[in-house]
């Protein structure tokens, strides 16, 4: 089944330690997202990707990285720059970056707590 | 910039009740609009969506037209079931090449038999 896998579903941190969350699609899409997620606040916008060895920062990427270095591949890593890391991270992707309608398909998520 | 705004929940409803979910959008141009849900802690599903204006989208008993005219693309459904509680997000994206989508804050509906 086509897809787009997050791992791990659940992950702890201590403060100050980077951490990696991975994304991977098979679905052949081009266009890869970062979201993170906070009660009550919707879902804002971290990195994205349009295609490989390319990405754009979203509106709150301080505290963030990203890489893309294969199509199926969007990894975030949680570095300690970031001052709340506490939340739900969502990675979406879609089939042709630069389709008009930007239809996006989302993986379960993964959800981090620092300690 | 662009926005969505929605109503704010909860939204508590008796099961066979008819639901609406007001949105309301601000964007330049043409934008295309979507309405997610989310069930609790799995990430997002497309529920439904219009890209051009009057167009309606319908799904799973769920419709929602397009109002270019009120910038509004209010969520309804004839009438709910307990499965239907989960938190629901409406959308926007603007018709430019690879851009992400704008969401609004969701809105919690809670169905009970």
């Amino acid at each position: 089944d086509g897809g787009i896998t997050q791992s791990p579903k659940y992950l702890f941190r201590k403060e100050g330690q980077n951490v990696t969350l991975s994304c991977e699609q098979n679905l052949n899409h081009d266009a890869m997202y970062w979201y993170r997620q906070d009660p009550g606040q919707g879902l804002r916008l971290i990195y994205y990707s349009q295609i490989v060895n390319d990405f754009q920062k979203g509106d709150i990427a301080e505290g963030y990285s990203v890489s893309r270095e294969k199509k199926e591949s969007f990894p975030l890593t949680v570095t300690s720059a970031q001052k709340n890391p506490t939340a739900f991270y969502l990675c979406a992707s879609s089939p042709v970056a630069g389709a008009v309608y930007n239809e996006q398909f989302f993986g379960p998520g993964t959800r981090l707590t620092v300690l | 910039g662009d926005s969505v705004t929605q109503m704010e929940g909860p939204v508590t409803l008796s099961e066979e009740a008819f639901l609406t979910i007001n949105c309301t959008y601000t964007a330049t141009g043409y934008p295309s609009l979507f309405w997610y849900v989310q069930y609790p802690g799995e990430g997002l599903q497309l529920l439904l969506k219009a890209t051009k204006a009057d167009d309606k989208g319908s799904n799973k008993g769920f419709e929602a037209t397009y109002r270019k005219e009120t910038t509004s693309f209010h969520l309804e459904k004839g009438s709910v079931q307990v499965s239907d509680s989960a938190v629901y997000f409406c959308a926007l994206t603007p018709n430019q090449a690879g851009t992400a989508l704008i969401f609004g804050k969701g809105t919690t509906l809670s169905v009970s038999s």
